[in-house]
């Protein structure tokens, strides 16, 4: 299995909802990653957890909430987020942190 | 960390036509990795450079790491219309603490 899984693709949620999206891979890669993507931008980092322990938060507002499980999930818990939060969410896994990432289909979230 | 500055933003080339684009970094990389990502998908990894003067081809691709280890180009010879996309150089600091921090990307416009 060579490929990282994000769900859902597609995501709408009114300002006062709290929902999550959930990344998996099965390649026993022990770093992944929550990106944030605009369009017609590159993705912008926003955690990297390395061996399951959250080693690097880019400034991330709090309604972004990240979560390893395990070595194999990483969820990314949302809570009273805002118009300007829209945009694709992409995660990334690699070997660790100083090889290639792989990364998901990403989910397209509206916030309404 | 600093990010990498990519050029050009835009290309239109006619197929057939070579195409480049260029990364440059203030800051001596440790490695740089590029990253194709087509229209509504995610970025795909091509391939990582990590030795000074470094030049790697992948079919009609090159991809160059500069001699002093802050600069990096990616070519195409002979653009197909598959080649179309965005292309993403991600930089790592050689300062070990690996913040993957993507270039602006090149958009290339492939016309038949």
């Amino acid at each position: 299995d060579t490929e990282v899984t994000q769900t859902p693709k597609h995501l709408v949620m009114g300002m006062t909802n709290k929902k999550s999206l959930k990344c998996e891979q099965h390649m026993g890669h022990r770093a992944m990653y929550w990106y944030k993507q605009k369009a017609k931008k590159p993705p912008e980092l926003m955690f990297v957890y390395s061996y399951e322990k959250l080693s690097i938060n880019e400034s991330v507002p709090s309604r972004f909430s990240p979560e390893c499980p395990n070595s194999s999930l990483l969820n990314l818990h949302l809570h009273a987020l805002q118009p300007e939060d829209s945009a694709l969410y992409l995660c990334a896994s690699s070997q660790d942190r100083h090889n290639e990432q792989f990364f998901g289909p990403g989910t397209r979230l509206t916030v309404l | 960390g600093q990010q990498v500055m990519q050029i050009p933003q835009y290309q239109h080339v006619q197929e057939g036509e070579d195409f480049t684009t260029y990364c440059n970094s203030s800051t001596t990389l440790s490695n740089i990795q590029w990253y194709k990502q087509r229209p509504g998908g995610h970025p795909v990894f091509l391939i990582q450079l990590v030795k000074s003067g470094e030049v790697k081809k992948q079919k009609r691709l090159t991809f160059q790491f500069g001699e002093a280890k802050k600069n990096s180009s990616l070519h195409i010879t002979a653009t197909q219309t598959t080649d179309v996309g965005t292309y993403f150089c991600a930089e790592d600091t050689s300062g070990g603490s690996y913040i993957p921090t993507f270039g602006r990307g090149t958009s290339l416009i492939v016309h038949p």
